[in-house]
């Protein structure tokens, strides 16, 4: 079965500087997702991204954060200049894009800001 | 935004039947009900959704209602893998943009025993 794949599994990095975090939606996706989840709390929505743009964006999504297609199969999440309360599982999701499409989450980026 | 109301956490044993509740007084006559688990470590999973019909699908059943302002996620015969915390969520239909933004909640803790 088709899967959404996410590297690295673990990233670590230093508060102030940017990373990136990609994933592989799934291949005749056409909907594309970000979450987060803050250890021990809930999984959040970022954004989500629909025909080469930002469909939707929470309160979380500022200006520090994202989003790219940069090809016909990657989608990242780039934070600009990383927060000790950026640390977090990260979550990639893509959907086929009718209403009733379930979505397809990757396994997860836990990014560690120190 | 449409709430759900899950029990903090479930128990079952191993092979039985598992009925896991949620309440949805506030549902709209669009809202779908979907239900994803996270399992330990690992991103969400999709379940199962539904309007107003009962669904079932090789993973679970799904029961709704005839008001809509409830709904039971069945797993036919517990197994040890099914340990995950499961989330009802409520999603709007959306048109000519995402149906991604899913608000998780705390969810139900599923532990299974041997």
């Amino acid at each position: 079965e088709p899967e959404v794949t996410q590297t690295p599994s673990h990233q670590v990095t230093q508060m102030g500087q940017e990373v990136i975090l990609r994933c592989v939606p799934i291949s005749n996706h056409l909907y594309f997702y970000w979450y987060r989840q803050i250890l021990g709390q809930k999984v959040e929505f970022l954004v989500s991204f629909y025909n080469n743009e930002i469909s939707e964006k929470s309160e979380i999504f500022d200006d520090q954060f994202s989003v790219e297609r940069p090809d016909g199969s990657n989608f990242t999440l780039k934070i600009r200049s990383t927060k000790l309360e950026d640390s977090a599982m990260y979550f990639c999701a893509s959907s086929y894009g009718t209403t009733r499409s379930p979505l397809h989450f990757g396994n997860g980026t836990r990014l560690t800001v120190t | 935004d449409a709430k759900t109301t899950q029990p903090n956490s479930m128990e079952s044993n191993e092979e039985e039947p598992v009925h896991l509740p949620c309440n949805h007084s506030t549902i709209s006559g669009t809202d779908y009900i979907h239900w994803y688990r996270q399992l330990p470590s690992q991103g969400p999973e999709y379940v199962i959704h539904g309007l107003t019909s009962n669904v079932n699908n090789r993973m679970a059943s799904l029961a709704i209602a005839e008001d809509r302002k409830s709904s039971t996620l069945i797993l036919h015969r517990a197994t040890l893998r099914d340990a995950a915390v499961y989330y009802c969520i409520l999603s709007g239909l959306f048109y000519g943009g995402s149906q991604g933004n899913l608000i998780f909640g705390k969810g139900t803790k599923l532990s299974v025993k041997p």
